[in-house]
């Protein structure tokens, strides 16, 4: 049950675009279109980003986009604002003995 | 407003036992699967276990089976998780989730436990 692997910190300038990746395997990542990505604020609990890939919830900004090649899949947030600093954590359905995994997390600094 | 509440967490000494509890607000409980992931300090996030809506069905992380239980009761709308045999390793802030396509995702705030002599 290894987590997915994920950058461990990106940075970029306000208004620049980054992407984080967030790599599996073809039990996981590769094998489903059932990856998230959480957005996690320092002593918060996580918020869900994008579902299933590509889609985003009733609320969140059109900057953050997700997209999935292979067993690894990216999100990319564009546009950046101060308040998107953070932790991101991706997740995915997996056919393990455990139904899902996280990644290690990414630290987001905007610069 | 969905909302998930934990309790239970505290500070225990290694092999000790702790029962959190989850209580569940503002969704119709007894119709999803409930999951327990945890947060070691400045660590990332880590599933432990799921339920079935009937609690027919239970999975565990390799690292907490055997030691940990996980159950719920609908007509209370709650949701828990009985540790034993608590190592350090275990400590963490651990979230009720649940969470069903397409996009049904909520997080309780976390209740903090430490392993610790």
């Amino acid at each position: 049950q290894s987590a997915l692997t994920q950058p461990a910190s990106v940075s970029g300038s306000p208004g620049q675009s980054i992407t984080i990746s967030c790599t599996g395997t073809s039990s996981d990542v590769g094998g489903y279109n059932y990856v998230s990505w959480y957005q996690q604020h320092p002593g918060k609990a996580p918020k869900l980003m994008i579902y299933e890939v590509s889609n985003r919830p009733s609320g969140v900004p059109d900057r953050f986009s997700g997209s999935k090649s292979g067993n690894t899949a990216s999100l990319t947030i564009s546009g950046l604002q101060a308040e998107d600093e953070a932790d991101y954590y991706c997740s995915s359905y997996t056919s393990s003995s455990t139904p899902w995994v996280f990644g290690g997390g990414t630290k987001l600094t905007v610069l | 407003e969905v909302q998930l509440v934990e309790s239970g967490g505290g500070l225990v000494q290694p092999g000790g036992s702790l029962r959190l509890s989850c209580a569940a607000s503002g969704f119709t409980f007894s119709s999803y699967w409930m999951s327990w992931v945890r947060q070691a300090p400045g660590k990332g996030l880590e599933w432990v276990a799921n339920i079935k809506q009937d609690g027919s069905e239970k999975y565990y992380v390799d690292s907490v089976k055997g030691r940990f239980t996980i159950s719920r009761d609908n007509a209370k709308n709650s949701l828990y998780l009985q540790m034993n045999s608590l190592r350090a390793e275990d400590t963490a802030v651990y979230y009720c989730w649940v969470s069903s396509s397409p996009s049904f995702d909520y997080w309780g705030q976390g209740t903090l436990v430490t392993v610790s002599s």
